[in-house]
């Protein structure tokens, strides 16, 4: 089945330093991949999507970009700030019956001034 | 943007007692999707549901729970009877459609507490 497997956390920066957090999948098909945020006390919210292989997402500095020959989707930011200090999920979504989608463990990020 | 609400925010019963989620999805939408989040956890998938029926379930969606939407109304998951391992945020998600590029549009989640 459809599975995505990304970077335990928590992960621990100071501001100004670069993240990256490892996402990899599996499906059978062509997915489209999203990375989605987690702020406390909120449900998840779209961080971006990349629906085509090879192609770059990207949206408040940080990026990933589809990689179809290594099945992955790392998420990069080139320097942190404390309002980044949340959890971010790698997803899939396939055109299927079931219309399932498939999120990663989830990555804590904490970000100290 | 568009907003899925869940009611109530937190919800507080006792171990055995039935308890109704309610969630209303963004307007136009057409699949629903119910998360498990243990604190400090994974959020784990529940259900799906499309068109007054259950398309997937996962092993955590036990036989104690059901989902339903009339027409018009709120998508409810239920549990009847809870156990004190169903305490935990549960989110509810909706999609405008099937296609594989449309994002899930999440609600704040409902806690719920059994005791």
């Amino acid at each position: 089945g459809d599975s995505v497997t990304q970077t335990e956390g928590p992960v621990t920066l100071s501001e100004g330093t670069s993240l990256t957090v490892n996402c990899s999948y599996e499906t059978k098909q062509y997915p489209t991949l999203f990375w989605y945020v987690q702020y406390p006390g909120e449900g998840p919210q779209l961080l971006f999507k990349v629906p085509k292989a090879n192609e770059k997402g990207s949206n408040r500095g940080f990026e990933a970009t589809y990689n179809k020959e290594a099945t992955s989707f790392h998420l990069q930011k080139a320097s942190v700030q404390e309002s980044d200090s949340a959890v971010y999920y790698c997803a899939l979504r396939r055109a299927s019956n079931t219309n399932k989608v498939v999120f990663g463990t989830g990555t804590r990020l904490q970000v100290l001034p | 943007g568009p907003k899925v609400l869940q009611i109530p925010s937190h919800q507080i019963i006792d171990m055995g007692q039935m308890v109704t989620l309610n969630c209303d999805p963004v307007s136009n939408h057409l699949y629903f999707y119910w998360y498990k989040q243990i604190l400090g956890q994974q959020m784990e998938f529940l259900v799906n549901f499309y068109n007054g029926k259950v398309m997937e379930k996962s092993k955590l969606f036990k036989d104690q729970f059901s989902v339903e939407r009339p027409d018009g109304s709120y998508f409810t998951l239920k549990i009847q009877p809870t156990a004190l391992e169903d305490s935990a945020v549960y989110f509810c998600a909706s999609s405008p459609g099937r296609r594989a590029n449309e994002r899930l549009f999440f609600g704040h989640g409902t806690k719920l507490s059994v005791l």
